[in-house]
């Protein structure tokens, strides 16, 4: 079935620094892909998502491309803050039943000052 | 403002006993999901609703009960059958058809 991988985690960075999460998924079709981050404590928020192959999302600094043929959607942000500390998903919905989504296992980040 | 509510933010309850998880929400979403988070781990789907009166279990349904009468409610029961309850427990919602998921802010149940 349709599946997530992420990078083990967890991340330490010191604050500025440049940030990579890797995800990579499988799927038979062509999924929708997305990144949530969770703070401590709380929900999943969406932090942005590619509906189709070699879109790029993004939002507050963080970017990702899907890309179809290495099946993947790396997440990046060019310089990363004390409040960017969360634990981040990377997520797919399958195409043959778009209501249901996969969450990879979550990647925790912490930015040091 | 428009979210998803879910009560209580912490619950706790002695093994044995079935307890009821509120999930509200007033995005006029169709689907509506449960998951648990274990700590240190991902999200596993426990049951989703993608219309009112249906619903379908996902990857750890065992022990969980859910209902949907309302297009707003989801609540989820976590029966004496399941053997291990603690655990954080996330519900969502999200207009059908592939949309992102809007989460509550979870509730952490402590079965002793």
């Amino acid at each position: 079935g349709d599946s997530v991988t992420q990078m083990e985690g967890p991340v330490t960075l010191s604050e500025e620094a440049f940030l990579t999460i890797n995800c990579t998924y499988t799927a038979t079709g062509y999924p929708s892909l997305f990144w949530y981050v969770q703070y401590p404590g709380e929900g999943l928020q969406l932090l942005l998502k590619a509906t189709k192959a070699d879109d790029k999302g993004s939002n507050k600094g963080f970017e990702a491309t899907y890309r179809k043929e290495t099946t993947s959607f790396h997440l990046e942000k060019g310089s990363v803050q004390v409040s960017d500390s969360a634990v981040y998903f990377c997520a797919l919905s399958e195409e043959t039943s778009y209501d249901k989504v996969i969450f990879g296992p979550g990647t925790s980040l912490s930015v040091i000052p | 403002d428009g979210g998803i509510t879910q009560s209580p933010k912490y619950l706790f309850r002695k093994e044995g006993q079935n307890v009821t998880l509120s999930c509200e929400q007033n995005l006029n979403h169709d689907a509506m999901y449960w998951y648990r988070q274990d700590p240190g781990q991902g999200l596993r789907l426990i049951y989703y609703s993608q219309i009112v009166n249906d619903f379908q279990k996902g990857d750890i349904a065992e022990g969980y009960s859910v209902s949907r009468e309302k297009k707003e409610s989801f609540p989820l029961t976590v029966t004496s059958a399941q053997k291990n309850p603690t655990a954080f427990y996330l519900c969502a919602s999200s207009r059908a058809g592939g949309w992102e998921q809007y989460f509550g802010p979870g509730t952490r149940l402590t079965v002793t």
